[in-house]
């Protein structure tokens, strides 16, 4: 069985501190790792994907893979009241995305 | 890039009725996938089609469940006899070969 598992949260943070949202992922078969952004009753918009150990930094948003520990992480600097949303992990297993249900962040102004 | 495009936005019907939703993918992109999502959960995959070949099916993809893409371009997803436990956003996602997919906003279907 193939999963991947997020803290729901509600994850809270102050506008402009640093938001850390977590993953793990349970089959050392997977290669490709993504983080989509989902507003409430919007689709899944992809934000970063990352595929090799370390850091990915795109702006604001920084990914890191861990492929010994089975663990991925998205941080998002100088949060903004705008990144609330639930923030979805998928790690990709031959030719599908698999999904963990989602972190929802909340940033406070 | 106009985007993924999903057809209906909204449905409702009645228990028993067979409903039909279309997708049409980003131009370029060869790859199209079906996923179905529901209230709290990431989206489950549903099946995969590259071009106009359906190359993997979900087990959660019952045989009330049919889905195709004639000439490789846009694709429906046909349910036949609807259950309640039907109800859930079905969501299209293309793209091009192994690249990242991209969501389309979904159909939200509703049964009574």
């Amino acid at each position: 069985q193939k999963e991947v598992e997020q803290n729901s949260g509600p994850l809270s943070v102050p506008e402009g501190a640093i938001a850390s949202l977590n993953c793990t992922y349970s089959d050392r078969g997977s290669q490709s790792f993504f983080w989509y952004r989902q507003y409430s009753g919007k689709s899944p918009e992809l934000i970063m994907f990352i595929y090799s150990n370390g850091d990915k930094e795109d702006g604001r948003f920084t990914a890191q893979l861990n492929k010994a520990s089975q663990y991925v992480s998205l941080l998002i600097r100088d949060s903004q009241p705008s990144d609330s949303a639930t923030y979805l992990c998928a790690a990709e297993y031959g030719n599908k995305l698999v999904f963990g249900a989602g972190t929802i962040l909340r940033v406070k102004s | 890039d106009t985007g993924v495009s999903q057809d209906p936005r909204h449905k409702i019907t009645k228990r028993g009725q067979n409903v039909t939703f279309r997708c049409d993918p980003i131009s370029e992109h060869n790859r199209l996938y079906w996923y179905r999502q529901t209230l709290g959960q990431g989206p489950e995959f549903l099946t995969y089609f590259q071009n106009e070949a359906q190359l993997e099916k979900s087990r959660l993809l019952s045989d009330r469940f049919s889905a195709e893409r004639p000439k490789g371009s846009f694709s429906t997803l046909e349910i036949q006899r609807t259950e309640q436990g039907d109800s859930a956003m079905y969501l299209c996602a293309s793209s091009l070969d192994r690249q990242p997919q991209h969501f389309g906003d979904g159909t939200r279907l509703s049964i009574l």
